[in-house]
């Protein structure tokens, strides 16, 4: 089936610091989208992309919507405690048009 | 505004016995999706409806059902459940297919 492949699986890094992660598909996606997800919460959307080469910015959050339309990155500036969480890349597109999610990147920020 | 309700928030379930898992929205989402959570697996689809009516199979559908008789309810159904089962369902609504989706706070679900 279709599968997202995010990287890396997981960070640890000192507060201050920028990080950057992305998800890479085997097939073409229309629309990408990026959520956080807190321990015992759902996931909440962070960014949404919907045109090839499309660059967003929510605060310190800064996402591109890839131009060959089989990748995307997040990257978030300035990196707090907050910021702690698994961070989840997802697509609608490919063969069946579904929304599906990558395997998830576990953000740990020191102070 | 609720947004997307889910329930209930925990259950533990005897293995074989049947179980529906709620979810209700009140945006006037057409599409509705269930997602289960495992450690390691993030999240993978299970069912999903584009509009009422309607409903169609994601990545593991196998032992579990749904139906879609109006806009706002997508209940998911374990007919037998199992241990394999134990997992976070996460049911999801979307404005339709492209747009973006929105989660409930999750069902934790034990099979024992």
């Amino acid at each position: 089936g279709q599968q997202l492949n995010q990287s890396p699986q997981s960070m640890f890094i000192q507060e201050g610091e920028d990080v950057s992660m992305n998800c890479t598909s085997s097939s073409i996606f229309n629309t990408w989208l990026w959520y956080k997800q807190d321990p015992g919460e759902g996931p909440v959307l962070l960014i949404a992309l919907y045109k090839a080469g499309e660059l967003t910015s929510n605060g310190r959050l800064t996402a591109q919507f890839g131009i060959t339309r089989k990748d995307s990155f997040l990257n978030i500036s300035a990196s707090i405690p907050s910021d702690v969480g698994i961070y989840f890349c997802a697509g609608f597109g490919g063969a069946t048009n579904k929304l599906i999610f990558g395997t998830g990147t576990l953000l740990a920020v020191q102070p | 505004i609720a947004g997307i309700t889910q329930a209930p928030t925990s259950q533990i379930l005897a293995a074989g016995r049947r179980m529906t898992l709620r979810c209700t929205q009140d945006m006037r989402h057409n599409a509705m999706y269930w997602y289960r959570q495992d450690l390691g697996l993030g999240l993978r689809l299970i069912h999903y409806s584009n509009t009422a009516g309607t409903t169609g199979k994601g990545e593991v559908p196998d032992g579990y059902s749904v139906s879609r008789a109006n806009t706002d309810d997508f209940p998911l159904t374990l007919a037998s459940a199992v241990p394999s089962q134990t997992s976070v369902y996460f049911c999801a609504s979307s404005a339709g297919l492209n747009t973006e989706a929105f989660f409930g706070q999750g069902t934790r679900l034990t099979v024992v």
